[in-house]
């Protein structure tokens, strides 16, 4: 029932390196979003991109929607500790386009 | 305002029992949200309630499922005849008030763990 799937699964970087994170789905979408989980805690907004949308960017955080290959990626600028956590795409689908369907995630281990 | 909550944060139940989690949105919030999340994956949609109406529902949703959302404030999910199959995470988004077809993000509860022995 997954919509989205995450790639890499796992990465492992150093502090202050970039971050990619690739998310690919299957059918048409109304918009996308990130979202970041800490371990043992409930998910975190990051950023919400329209599909009629292209790049968007907060703060370090850059994400890009490309409708025609069905992918996204986020982008994590001078990576932190506390930017540890798992990471998900989230599309949104159904009558009302609030049904959310998450990928099975990024684990993001930075290492200071 | 603390956010969305939920209660209890743990349950242990046995296999064939009811359980009943409530959450609480974020006031003036009329979107509210189930997710089911084991282990490793990702959250998985169950149902969404605009105000009181239920106007989603995953088709992956066993009849012994049901939420309500009474006067369109706390919602409560009930699973009836608790299999150890349905033991995950259960959480609660909310999020802003809105035309029907706009998007907003969802603000998550810290979520209700469920272990069915």
């Amino acid at each position: 029932s997954q919509q989205g799937e995450e790639d890499p699964q796992a990465l492992s970087i150093q502090e202050g390196e970039n971050a990619t994170m690739n998310c690919s789905y299957k059918t048409s979408i109304n918009n996308l979003q990130w979202y970041r989980q800490n371990s043992g805690r409930g998910l975190v907004h990051l950023i919400l991109i329209r599909s009629n949308e292209r790049e968007k960017h907060s703060g370090r955080l850059r994400v890009t929607l490309d409708t025609s290959k069905k992918s996204s990626s986020l982008l994590i600028t001078a990576s932190r500790a506390a930017d540890t956590a798992s990471y998900f795409c989230a599309t949104s689908r159904g009558n009302t386009g609030n049904q959310f369907y998450f990928g099975t995630g990024t684990s993001l281990t930075v290492i200071p | 305002d603390t956010g969305v909550s939920q209660n209890p944060r743990h349950k242990i139940t046995k296999r064939g029992q009811n359980v009943t989690f409530r959450c609480d949105p974020i006031s003036e919030h009329n979107r509210l949200y189930w997710y089911r999340q084991t282990l490793g994956q990702g959250p998985e949609f169950l149902t969404y309630f605009q105000n009181e109406a239920q106007l989603e529902k995953s088709r992956l949703l066993s009849d012994r499922f049901s939420a309500e959302r009474p006067k369109g404030s706390f919602s409560t999910l009930e699973i009836q005849r608790t299999e150890q199959g349905d033991s995950a995470m259960y959480l609660c988004a909310s999020s802003f008030p809105g035309p029907v077809t706009s998007f907003y993000e969802q603000y998550f509860g810290p979520g209700t763990r469920l272990t069915v022995t």
